[in-house]
């Protein structure tokens, strides 16, 4: 079964420009969460979609958005960047985020840098 | 205010000694407990998790054990090799509505495992 795919890897932007981070899951599972990775804060939880709803979100600026497909795949997006959001933004997949069946397995992750 | 404690930063073993990692928590909702492992340029890979009604779990030379009293929990690599030189996080989740989806990860231990 293949992994979580994350696209682009790499990615570098101008400060003020948006960017859109893509993410698809583990086949059957509907839970995918968005994590953000510094060295100095670790690693941040963003938000979390299943079934196409944002079901919850982490402590971070309007400007982080994301949204989920029908077929499971999310993306999310950065408006007006910072120099701050460079980071290794990560999604992880679930099959449904809850209960049991939890386990949450991560993509290799988008380097963004933002200069 | 970080949710897990996550203990050393940093450790430094010789091969085939045992490395010991160490989490502490406060909210006792918490009920499920994962160690994820990440080699540089990667995403963390999830290497063993526990529930706290066991209170140790093992695989291979991976062992966790959990103490629910004390509200800790530990990671021990036995038999430690080159190989296994990576970042390793401890994490938790609480499965409420408010939180569902999101695990609250520790800063993390950057392992060294010398030849």
């Amino acid at each position: 079964k293949a992994g979580v795919t994350q696209t682009p890897r790499y990615l570098i932007k101008t400060r003020g420009q948006q960017v859109t981070l893509s993410c698809s899951p583990i086949s059957g599972h509907r839970s995918v969460s968005w994590y953000q990775q510094t060295p100095g804060q670790g690693l941040q939880f963003l938000f979390e979609y299943f079934s196409e709803t944002q079901r919850n979100k982490g402590n971070f600026p309007g400007r982080f958005s994301g949204r989920q497909f029908s077929n499971s795949r999310s993306e999310m997006n950065v408006s007006t960047l910072e120099l701050g959001d460079s980071a290794l933004y990560l999604c992880a997949s679930s099959l449904t985020g809850q209960g049991p069946s939890y386990e949450q397995y991560f993509g290799p992750g988008t380097r963004l840098t933002v200069t | 205010q970080q949710q897990v404690k996550q203990s050393p930063q940093s450790l430094i073993v010789q091969k085939g000694g045992i490395s010991i990692i160490n989490c502490a928590y406060e909210n006792t909702a918490f009920d499920y407990f994962p160690w994820y492992q990440q080699f540089p340029g990667k995403g963390p890979a999830l290497l063993i998790a526990i529930r706290p009604d066991v209170s140790e779990k093992k695989e291979g030379r991976f062992t966790i054990s959990f103490n629910k009293s004390a509200k800790q929990f530990s990671l021990h690599i036995m038999d430690s090799q080159p190989g296994d030189s990576a970042t390793y996080f401890c994490a938790a989740r609480d499965d409420r509505g408010s939180t569902l989806g999101r695990l609250y990860f520790g800063r993390g231990t950057q392992l060294t495992v010398w030849p």
